[in-house]
């Protein structure tokens, strides 16, 4: 079946903008996390969605980052008044719920530059 | 706070060669624990997952050991290839209030030269 799905696969903007990244999971797949890998480092957790609702986004760096799952499959990370320090690839995963640690399947990847 | 670190950071080796990826972590109290390759500007392919209750999985020519006790898990490599060459990332799963995530290791960049 399909994996996961990220669109755009490159995004690049000048600081200051608003921009919008977007995560498909796998159907029938309730729980969805989103990362960001900075070059040369591991992914970082960012924030994680059980159905609609985000249960876990203490690792959004600040209050320019937001996430949103409406209707709890398709899950759009939005960062506002971007800066080149937001640089990375923002990574998706969905799971089959986050109630147990089930395994996470990670999509390719957004790769985001801030000019 | 679970730290998550991965020696050594870069490693070069001959094709042929056995070798060992090594993982370790601050906090016992995980869960599952994962190996992912990454090739450059790629994302993450998962090779192999440990769970609480395992000791170690093996896929063709990786096995991977965890030891929680020891907060270490080691990825064994056999008769490498060129085509191994890729960054090594090990990750835990840990449980939180609000379900749970991933905490990943900085990688083991590997060159397996011909």
């Amino acid at each position: 079946g399909a994996g996961v799905s990220q669109t755009p696969s490159n995004k690049v903007t000048e600081k200051g903008k608003y921009v919008e990244l977007r995560c498909d999971p796998i159907s029938g797949h309730t729980a969805l996390y989103w990362y960001r890998q900075s070059l040369g480092q591991g992914p970082e957790f960012l924030i994680y969605f059980q159905g609609t609702g985000a249960a876990d986004d203490s690792g959004l760096p600040n209050d320019r980052f937001f996430a949103v799952r409406p209707e709890g499959s398709v899950s759009t990370l939005k960062i506002q008044r971007t800066e080149r320090g937001d640089s990375a690839v923002y990574l998706c995963a969905s799971s089959l719920t986050g109630a147990h640690p089930y395994e996470q399947y990670f999509g390719p990847g957004t790769r985001l530059t801030v000019t | 706070k679970q730290e998550v670190t991965q020696i050594p950071a870069a490693l070069s080796v001959p094709e042929g060669e056995n070798l060992v990826l090594n993982c370790s972590f601050t906090d016992s109290a995980i869960y599952n624990l994962q190996w992912f390759r990454q090739d450059p500007g790629k994302g993450l392919t998962s090779l192999l997952l440990i769970q609480s209750s395992q000791r170690e999985q093996t896929s063709g020519r990786l096995n991977a050991s965890l030891d929680k006790s020891s907060g270490r898990s080691t990825l064994y490599i056999a008769a490498s290839q060129p085509g191994d060459s890729a960054t090594y990332l090990c990750a835990v799963y840990i449980l939180t209030g609000g379900g749970n995530k991933l905490t990943f290791g900085t990688g083991t960049q590997l060159k397996v030269e011909l």
